[in-house]
This record gives C-alpha cells, sequence and structure tokens, in this order.
C-alpha cells in the first residue's frame, strides 16, 4: 500500500507570507495527524481529525494555523501569515484505529526567512 | 499531563556492541508506549509497541524493549548494533482512556544514536 504522502518536502518563504502544506493518508484510515517539531526540539502535537471531523485542535499554537480535510481524505495545513518562528518539520501521520500504530510522511521542511 | 523524557541527546556505541536508549514516561491510567525512528530525510517509521502483556517487546531490525512499570521506563535496546541503526529514536506514549475520548501521542524530544564501525 502506498504511505502517507506530504507536499511539498521543503519550503522556505518570507514572514508575512502563506504556506499550505498537503497530506494525504494511506487510503482507508480515518485518523489524520498534524505534528511539527521545531528547532530539534520534541515532536509536538498540533490536531487530530477522525474522517472531515476535528477530533482534537488543542495543540494548534494560534488563529494563524488552519487545518481542513474535506471530505475526509487528504488534509491541508495553511499558515497565514507565517512567522519565523513557524519554522520546522511538519509531519502528517494516519491511523486505522485510535490506538494503531501511526504511519508518518516524509515531513515537510518549513523555512520562514 | 503526559510527558515523556529521553535524557540523552546523543548515544554512541561500537558496531557489534549491545545499545540502549532510555526513555521515561508519566501519564495517569496504563501507558502505550511506543518507538520510532527517523532516518535523514525521512519521515518516523514505527519499531515496536507496548499495549499490555510481555513486559519485553521484539520489534522490527531486531530492536526490543522492556516496560518497567515500577520504574516507569520504556529503554530501547539491541544486542549488536550495526552501523545502519545510525538514525534520531523517538519514545512516544499515550494513556488508555477511562472516557473512550481520543489521546494525542506525546513524543520525547528524540535521541541521536551513532554506531561507530
Amino acid at each position: 500500500e502506498a504511505g502517507v504522502t506530504q507536499f511539498p518536502s521543503h519550503s522556505v518563504i518570507e514572514k508575512g507570507q502563506t504556506v499550505t502544506l498537503r497530506c494525504d493518508p494511506i487510503s482507508g484510515h480515518d485518523n489524520l495527524y498534524w505534528y511539527r517539531r521545531v528547532m530539534g526540539k520534541e515532536i509536538k502535537f498540533l490536531l487530530h481529525f477522525v474522517k472531515e471531523s476535528k477530533q482534537d485542535e488543542s495543540g494548534m499554537p494560534n488563529n494563524r494555523f488552519l487545518a481542513e480535510r474535506t471530505g475526509g481524505t487528504y488534509s491541508t495545513l495553511k499558515v497565514q501569515p507565517a512567522e519565523l518562528e513557524d519554522s520546522g518539520v511538519y509531519f502528517c501521520a494516519s491511523a486505522g484505529g485510535l490506538y494503531s500504530p501511526l504511519h508518518f510522511g516524509n515531513g515537510t521542511r518549513l523555512t520562514v526567512t | 499531563a503526559q510527558s515523556v523524557a529521553q535524557p540523552e541527546d546523543q548515544v554512541n556505541v561500537a558496531e557489534g556492541n549491545p545499545l540502549t536508549v532510555k526513555c521515561t514516561y508519566s501519564v495517569s491510567g496504563n501507558p502505550y508506549l511506543f518507538w520510532y525512528v527517523q532516518y535523514p530525510n525521512r519521515g518516523l517509521q514505527f519499531l515496536l509497541k507496548y499495549i499490555t502483556g510481555d513486559n519485553l517487546v521484539k520489534g522490527s531490525y531486531g530492536f526490543e524493549a522492556e516496560f518497567n512499570k515500577s520504574q516507569t521506563s520504556f529503554h530501547l535496546k539491541k544486542p549488536s548494533a550495526l552501523v545502519s541503526d545510525s538514525a534520531l529514536y523517538f519514545c512516544a506514549v499515550r494513556d488508555k482512556p477511562s472516557s473512550g475520548s481520543a489521546r494525542q501521542l506525546t513524543f520525547g524530544s528524540g535521541t541521536q544514536l551513532t554506531v561507530l564501525p
């Protein structure tokens, strides 16, 4: 089966610009998660979708971040406007069940200059 | 709140020697524990998990981990390290909910393992 795919793999934008990250989960996985790792620190949870519904968005840092999963398939994470501290690696993961192991994508490395 | 600690940022070991990557956790209930590995420019790959049962869990690539409830630890081990094991290792925990609500995975800060030839 195809794994979790993320696009783009790298993005370099200027402060104040907008960036949209995309994640295609493994087909059939209802659970989709966004995580990010900033400055080599721990990987932190951002939010969790079950199908198209936001189950838990307690990790979203502020209202500059907007995640969607229309139709319960792929998901997008938009950062608008981007700030310097948003730089990091954004991971998407999917899982078939709530307590199944997560399958991660390769991540999107975002650099805000 | 649940948390995970990986006390070592870096672990170096000679090829052929046993390796241990340490992890301790804190949860309010019984834990689900995971180890993931990240190779350069790749996503995290699942290695193994502990849910219940035998305290020694065997996973991919010859890795195993020992769950110790009294010490709240879940150290990753391998009897004989390979140069190709060099990567970034993350321990993670989820608690088992009593209410059925979802719990996100909480990761440690990662340990860079370098196996020297």
